[in-house]
Parts: structure tokens; sequence; C-alpha cells
């Protein structure tokens, strides 16, 4: 079976500091698609940002950047300058095409904000 | 924006029940998914739809059904509510059109069955 492993079931960073969240896969598709939701308290799931597998150049929105290592199955999350409002859980997800459209998820991260 | 709308955000059922939970979106796709969220679980895919009356079973379709009579109506019916089927259920949908397309959410129902 696919599978998506976050191994940081919680992490804690301080406003305006960086952290990181960790995210492995495992597929033996060479085409697939990753992305990483945000769910604040009012349970709506946002998302935060995708990255296509065939692409080599690491995507970026805004203070959310990716760090995606193909060969290693990894696809980090980082938030700069961390702020009260990406207080979440955060779930990495993967899609490759032979599983439709549906996404893959991880069981999430829940990130805590201290001021 | 995308919306996707379920109709409730909680309910409370009776062991046995049958339940029925609604979801609606107003974008055209034609993608259509059902989540199951357990803390510790991560979300967990019940049945998925491509088409108007087409259905896919996902990991844990045991114990539900769907239907999708209409292509902006998506249903999740328990046929007879368990208590170990307290959960949050999640509906999605997406555009079939580009393999990078998001799965845009509804905020969620927490049904708990005592």
């Amino acid at each position: 079976a696919q599978t998506v492993t976050q191994s940081q079931p919680e992490m804690s960073v301080q406003e305006a500091e960086t952290v990181t969240l960790s995210c492995t896969y495992d597929t033996s598709e060479s085409d697939y698609y990753l992305f990483w939701y945000k769910q604040p308290p009012s349970r709506q799931m946002i998302l935060v940002i995708r990255q296509e597998a065939y692409k080599q150049q690491n995507a970026t929105e805004n203070r959310f950047s990716v760090n995606f290592q193909k060969a290693a199955k990894s696809f980090s999350l980082k938030i700069s300058d961390s702020q009260l409002g990406d207080a979440a859980m955060y779930f990495c997800a993967y899609r490759t095409p032979n599983s439709g459209y549906a996404l893959n998820f991880g069981k999430g991260t829940s990130l805590l904000v201290t001021p | 924006d995308v919306k996707v709308t379920q109709s409730s955000r909680y309910l409370v059922k009776r062991t046995g029940e049958k339940v029925f939970l609604e979801c609606v979106q107003d974008m055209d796709h034609e993608n259509m998914f059902w989540y199951r969220q357990d803390p510790g679980l991560g979300l967990r895919l019940i049945y998925f739809s491509y088409d108007v009356k087409m259905k896919e079973k996902g990991d844990i379709p045991e114990g539900y059904s769907v239907s999708r009579e209409k292509k902006e109506r998506f249903s999740l019916i328990l046929e007879s509510a368990s208590t170990n089927q307290t959960s949050m259920y999640l509906c999605a949908s997406s555009y079939v059109g580009q393999k990078n397309s998001p799965l845009h959410f509804g905020n969620g129902t927490r049904l708990t069955v005592t």
C-alpha cells in the first residue's frame, strides 16, 4: 500500500522563528503530485502548497516553502517568520495518476505557535 | 472561490439509525470525495465519484454507501449507524482536467453515534 508518513505528531515554534515539518512517502511511481494542507481549529482544510514530482525546483508560497528530495521520497514544509495564525494541523498528501484524483494523506502534525 | 457545503456541522444519531450526510459543490467539479478524519489516523478515503452515478470504493468503505444523482451533490449514507462510526466526515471536490488539481473541502460534519 502507498503510504505517507509524518513522523512528528506535534511541533512547537516561537513567533517569528522558522519551523520545518517532515513528510516522507512511499511510491514506485515516477509521476506524482504532492500537497500540504493546513487545518486550523475552524476545521476548514486549506491548501498551503503543492509540488509536481517532475519539477526540480522547490515550490514556494510567501512564507511557506518545501524541500522536495525525490530520491529520498521526502517532502518537508518550511514555515518562515511563524505567526500565531499558523497554529494548526498540517497534513501532507500525495496523488499518483494511477490512484485517480483522490489524495493519500499522512496522519498530520499539530503545530503550536508560542508568543 | 470554490464552495463545498456540508449540510450539517454537528449531528447526533442513535445506533441503528440510517444517516445521510449531504455535500454540495458549486464549481461544476467532476470529482467528489468523502473522507473520515480521526485523531492520530489522519484522513482516510471512504468513497469517491468521478461522475454522476459513478462511485468507487476508497480505503475504508465498509458500513458506508454513497449516492451521486446530480453532479453537484454527493451523499454519504450510513445504513445502520454504529458507535465506531463516530467521527469527523469531510467532503471534497476537485477538477478533473489537471493532475495537480487540489481538493477543495467542506467544513466537515462531526457525527456522534450514541
